[in-house]
């Protein structure tokens, strides 16, 4: 079956980066892409990024360009999601999904970064 | 960029019928999929392509989608089925391939 399984918890100081990562089993990976998604406490779902399973290219929210990068292995089915220049609102469960075109039809069990002093 | 707007709150007594829509320019032109989360889990891929069920999802659960206004429809309604539910689209025309509506919870009485 499907999986995402994503790294563990993060405790970050502000200026840190922090990379994620998100291993895919049970499809060929680089027959989708993945996108990542965020959500600050009590609020709702953000997308972050989109990064092609099969060449690698990306495509990234326009407020964090500059601050993010997403890479893939496909060796190993992993995605990876690096954000840089940490600050408090950056604090968030961070998701990857499945999903090339339409929908994000399985999803990452979520990690949580906390930015914090 | 394009924006999709939901309620933030529906209420809904046991057995009855809950109706949630995201209202979005023109949406009846793009394909809507909506999430259902509970606290604490992931999103979970509860209705795809305006209307298709993934396997795994109750009867109850349907969409629809014409002019400005998409439809989540959930018949039957139980308490488990108390969430945040999210609609979004794919739309390549702008800085956002996925855009997500703000998320509605829905409350069962």
């Amino acid at each position: 079956q499907v999986q995402l399984v994503q790294s563990g918890v993060e405790v970050k100081k502000p200026g840190a980066s922090v990379k994620v990562s998100c291993k895919a089993s049970g499809y060929t990976f680089i027959n989708y892409g993945i996108s990542w998604v965020r959500q600050a406490p009590g609020q709702g779902l953000e997308w972050m990024g989109w990064i092609s399973g099969y060449n690698g290219n990306t495509y990234y929210a326009q407020k964090l360009q500059g601050r993010v990068t997403m890479t893939t292995d496909t060796s190993t089915s992993t995605a990876y999601m690096e954000l840089r220049s940490l600050r408090s609102d950056d604090t968030a469960v961070y998701y990857c999904a499945r999903g090339s075109s339409g929908e994000l039809d399985y999803w990452g069990q979520g990690t949580l970064v906390t930015v914090s002093s | 960029s394009y924006v999709l707007t939901q309620p933030p709150s529906v209420s809904v007594a046991p057995g009855k019928t809950a109706r949630i829509t995201c209202g979005g320019n023109n949406i009846g032109g793009k394909s809507v999929h909506w999430y259902q989360q509970k606290p604490g889990q992931a999103p979970v891929l509860v209705i795809y392509y305006d209307s298709d069920r993934p396997s795994g999802i109750p009867e109850r659960f349907s969409g629809s989608n014409s002019g400005n206004t998409a439809t989540l429809t959930i018949s039957r309604v139980e308490a488990g089925d108390e969430a945040d539910y999210y609609c979004q689209v794919w739309d390549n025309s702008n800085d956002h391939l996925v855009v997500f509506g703000g998320g509605t919870k829905l409350t069962v009485l």
